[in-house]
């Protein structure tokens, strides 16, 4: 059983710059979520994704955008960066038809922006 | 609106000694509760989670917590501390209304030898 996969681990932008991050789920898991975890702060729910659409969203701007793609996987997109989206960017996949509280992360992708 | 509150940013035991992290929630709803671990420069790790069984719930690496509705508390424990043990800890409530993990701001766990 493959677990949930992120790329790239690392990433630095500049401020205004676009960024996307990817997310592969663990397999027989079709529903995706994305966290924000700051530094010294827990993790803050972006948005979810389940059959390609936009599921649930956090308290997130509208420049932080999603995809899920036919084979689950999905993608963070976040247009002009702020200084204050520097994080560790979480995904997590889980059943829709089981108990969808049953997450499980990746490893996450670091982001800075300077 | 439902939360999470961990007492404690960071606790410091011994090798050896009782482990106590602490939880406690709101909720308007019977609440789902986790414990995830956070090592260093990686993702989250469920330890436990709660889901209205048994109010003592036993997880991996030795931990267990117990669900206590009257005090709206989590707490997490594991009675004889070891150096692996040292990391974060995040109490998180479920929200099946939105499909979402609210969680708390974390607890550093210092093991000294």
């Amino acid at each position: 059983e493959t677990g949930v996969t992120q790329s790239p681990t690392h990433l630095i932008k500049t401020r205004g710059q676009q960024v996307t991050l990817r997310c592969s789920s663990q397999s027989g898991h079709n529903t995706v979520s994305w966290y924000q975890q700051a530094l010294g702060q827990g993790p803050q729910f972006i948005f979810q994704y389940y059959r390609e659409e936009e599921n649930g969203r956090g308290n997130f701007p509208p420049r932080f955008s999603g995809l899920q793609f036919p084979n689950y996987s999905s993608e963070l997109n976040v247009n002009a960066l702020e200084l204050d989206d520097s994080a560790l960017y979480l995904c997590a996949s889980s059943q829709k038809t089981g108990p969808s509280y049953e997450q499980y992360f990746g490893p996450g992708t670091r982001l800075t922006v300077t | 609106a439902q939360s999470v509150t961990q007492l404690g940013s960071h606790v410091s035991v011994s090798e050896g000694a009782l482990v106590l992290l602490r939880c406690n929630y709101s909720s308007s709803v019977p609440p789902y509760l986790f414990w995830y671990v956070q090592y260093p420069n990686q993702g989250l790790q469920l330890l436990l989670k709660y889901t209205s069984a048994a109010t003592l719930v036993k997880g991996i690496n030795g931990f267990e917590a117990e669900f206590k509705k009257s005090e709206t508390s989590f707490h997490l424990t594991k009675p004889s501390a070891h150096m692996s043990d040292a990391a974060e800890y995040f109490c998180a409530l479920w929200m099946d209304s939105s499909y979402k993990l609210i969680f708390g701001s974390g607890t550093r766990l210092l093991v000294r030898p």
